[in-house]
């Protein structure tokens, strides 16, 4: 139990192109999902906390005009770059969690496998 | 506040012990553990809730010192599939939408 996938796993686009990034738990209802950067040999950056049907939470920093965030159902949420740049490359990963213990703990995040974007 | 890992990397030999810890300067509510390797993402090893409390799944085991703000988690007899980096995340507060903040990670190489 408790699988979450990402999709794409790999994208490449041009610099001003937007791209979509999707998020679903396969086997257990998220009511919380959480987006993440990783830059190369660098911790977990949180971007944004996502509540099922609620506006996400943007950490400072993140311009959330740029990372848009839906969470339109209990299994998935979506990331979408905006206009992506060079420097919007990197290493993207959601996780998700039950907040309500359903079938898996209750105060785990799973993670997604990620997504590798690049802007060229 | 991120956490406090250390060491920064580990070099060991297979069937060698490791021990990385993780602290905070204030009281936390609970501390989780993950494992990365190179370019796939974190997986969840375990959570620790309570003061006091210890962990184990096979020769991988943490604790969570009385105090709350101190994790430490312990690589027992490593085996080459441990190579990794290691990385705790901590809550300050229960919620569902409470936020993990991660350490910078504690490479492990283990070599044959």
């Amino acid at each position: 139990g408790a699988v979450v996938s990402q999709h794409p796993s790999r994208v490449i686009c041009k610099s001003g192109t937007s791209v979509k990034i999707e998020c679903r738990s396969l086997d257990f209802q998220a009511t919380t999902m959480f987006w993440y950067r990783q830059f190369p040999k660098q911790s977990l950056m949180l971007m944004a906390t996502s509540n099922e049907g609620s506006k996400a939470t943007y950490e400072q920093g993140v311009e959330k005009d740029k990372f848009l965030i839906n969470h339109a159902s209990l299994t998935l949420s979506t990331l979408t770059v905006t206009s992506a740049h060079p420097e919007d490359s990197s290493f993207y990963i959601c996780s998700a969690r039950d907040g309500r213990g359903g079938r898996v703990q209750t105060d785990t995040q799973y993670f997604g496998p990620g997504t590798r974007l690049t802007v060229l | 506040q991120q956490p406090v890992q250390s060491p920064q990397a580990v070099i060991l030999r297979e069937g060698e012990d490791a021990v990385i810890n993780c602290s905070s300067s204030k009281a936390l509510y609970s501390v989780h553990w993950y494992r990365q390797k190179h370019g796939e993402a974190p997986v969840f090893l375990m959570i620790l809730l309570k003061g006091g409390e210890q962990k184990g799944h096979e020769k991988i085991s943490a604790s969570f010192n009385e105090k709350k703000q101190q994790s430490s988690l312990y690589l027992t007899a490593s085996q080459l599939s441990y190579s990794g980096t290691y990385f705790c995340g901590t809550e300050r507060a229960q919620g569902g939408s409470e936020k993990l903040v991660f350490g910078k990670g504690t490479k492990l190489t283990v070599n044959p």
